[in-house]
This record gives structure tokens, C-alpha cells and sequence, in this order.
């Protein structure tokens, strides 16, 4: 059974857009939320990540929107650039244990 | 350097053949974790340590696979009778328990393993 669902599986857009990435959840006890940003052949690289106690969190162009209730979180790239072009994967963490999305391959044109 | 350090990056081996990755977490990192990713997929958890006890074991570490950590220090992850479905990259991860940020972990590079 997935824990983490992450939608879109792809993602193309121009630069200077905005691409949202989507998860949802379904353990309450999720505690911790992390992003990371793959790029090919690399191990995944920490982004940004939030706590279910506040609802947005803002670290430079990366932007993280969470909703307790809906049990959901979103990245949103703020003039994304062709240098973001990667796979983000949410994640999210119990205790000791994450638990990651599928990943979403973003493509920025320039 | 004082990320995670995984060697080899790449392992090509037979079908049959045994193979030991080594991972050396962030200095002062208490818990080292391995993942297994393969392509178009999220890491998936194998297994995580504590100092130098395993606490937690997928049902996907079969019994062809180990893991320890000596001394609470680096970590090796050995398959044994490799099969082709092994075929992925490794993932080490460590992390400070209790420390500032909290329950954040930090990837090597990972070790890339093709079995044919």
C-alpha cells in the first residue's frame, strides 16, 4: 500500500511558470514533510520541509502548501527556471521511517 | 567532505555473485538508513540503524540480504546470490536523532547496481 500519492507523474512547463507538484497522505501520524530534488544519476538532495503545525513555508523560489484537514501537501517553484529540471519526490515521515512519493520529472523550457 | 559517502558508485556483476556496498554517514549522525530506488520510483526503505543496532527491517530485505554497522560508524549492505530483480540503486541516508532539524536525512550519491 503507497503511503505517500504524488501527482503529476510529469510536468512540463516555460520558464518563468509555476509547476505544482501534489501529495496526500493518509496516516495521521505523519509528522514531517521533506521534499527533495533528484537530478540524474545523483542521490536525492533535501529542498524544503514543513511540520503539520503551519500551513505554508517559504524558502526562496520553493514554496510548500499544506493542508492538515485534507490530509495534502503541494510544492509550488516560483519562476522556475531550466535549471530546476529534475524529480521531486514528497515525502513523508513517522517517527523513525519515510515513506516517499513516486516522484514528479519536471521539465523547464527555456 | 562531510556528506554521506557511498562506494562503490557503480557495481556491474553476475547473476549468482555476491556484493558489499559501504556507506559512511555525516560525522556524529546517529542513524544511518538504506533505500533501494529503481527507475521512476521513490526510494523504498530497506533498513535503519541506531548506533550500531538494527532497529527496523523491510520485508524487502530478504534473507539474501544484510546490513550492519560496526561500532555505530559506517554501514555495509551486503546481497548475496544476486538476482536481476536486485538491479538498482542503493540509497544510504543518515540522520541526528534529536538534533536541530530534527528527523532530516541526508542521502549519499547512492551505489548504482546492475546484475546481468
Amino acid at each position: 500500500q503507497q503511503q505517500v500519492k504524488q501527482s503529476p507523474q510529469s510536468l512540463i512547463v516555460q520558464k518563468g511558470g509555476i509547476p505544482i507538484i501534489n501529495c496526500a497522505y493518509e496516516n495521521t501520524a505523519f509528522d514531517y514533510f521533506p521534499w527533495y530534488q533528484q537530478f540524474p544519476g545523483k542521490g536525492p538532495a533535501l529542498l524544503i520541509a514543513i511540520r503539520p503545525d503551519v500551513s505554508e513555508k517559504k524558502e526562496g523560489r520553493f514554496t510548500i502548501s499544506f493542508n492538515k484537514s485534507a490530509k495534502q501537501f503541494s510544492l509550488h517553484i516560483m519562476d522556475s527556471q531550466p535549471g530546476d529540471s529534475a524529480t521531486y519526490f514528497c515525502a513523508a515521515s513517522n517517527f523513525n521511517k519515510f515513506y516517499f512519493g513516486s516522484g514528479t520529472k519536471l521539465n523547464v523550457k527555456p | 567532505d562531510t556528506g554521506v559517502s557511498q562506494d562503490p558508485r557503480h557495481k556491474i556483476t553476475k547473476r549468482g555473485q555476491n556484493v558489499t556496498f559501504r556507506c559512511d554517514p555525516i560525522s556524529e549522525h546517529n542513524r544511518l538508513y538504506w533505500y533501494r530506488q529503481t527507475l521512476g520510483q521513490g526510494p523504498e526503505f530497506l533498513t535503519y540503524f541506531q548506533n550500531e543496532a538494527q532497529l527496523e527491517k523491510s520485508r524487502l530485505l530478504s534473507d539474501r540480504f544484510s546490513a550492519e554497522r560496526p561500532k555505530g560508524s559506517f554501514s555495509t549492505l551486503e546481497i548475496q546470490r544476486t538476482e536481476q530483480g536486485d538491479s538498482a540503486m542503493y540509497l544510504c541516508a543518515s540522520s541526528l536523532a534529536g538534533g536541530v532539524f530534527g528527523n532530516t536525512i541526508y542521502f549519499g550519491e547512492g551505489s548504482w547496481l546492475t546484475v546481468v
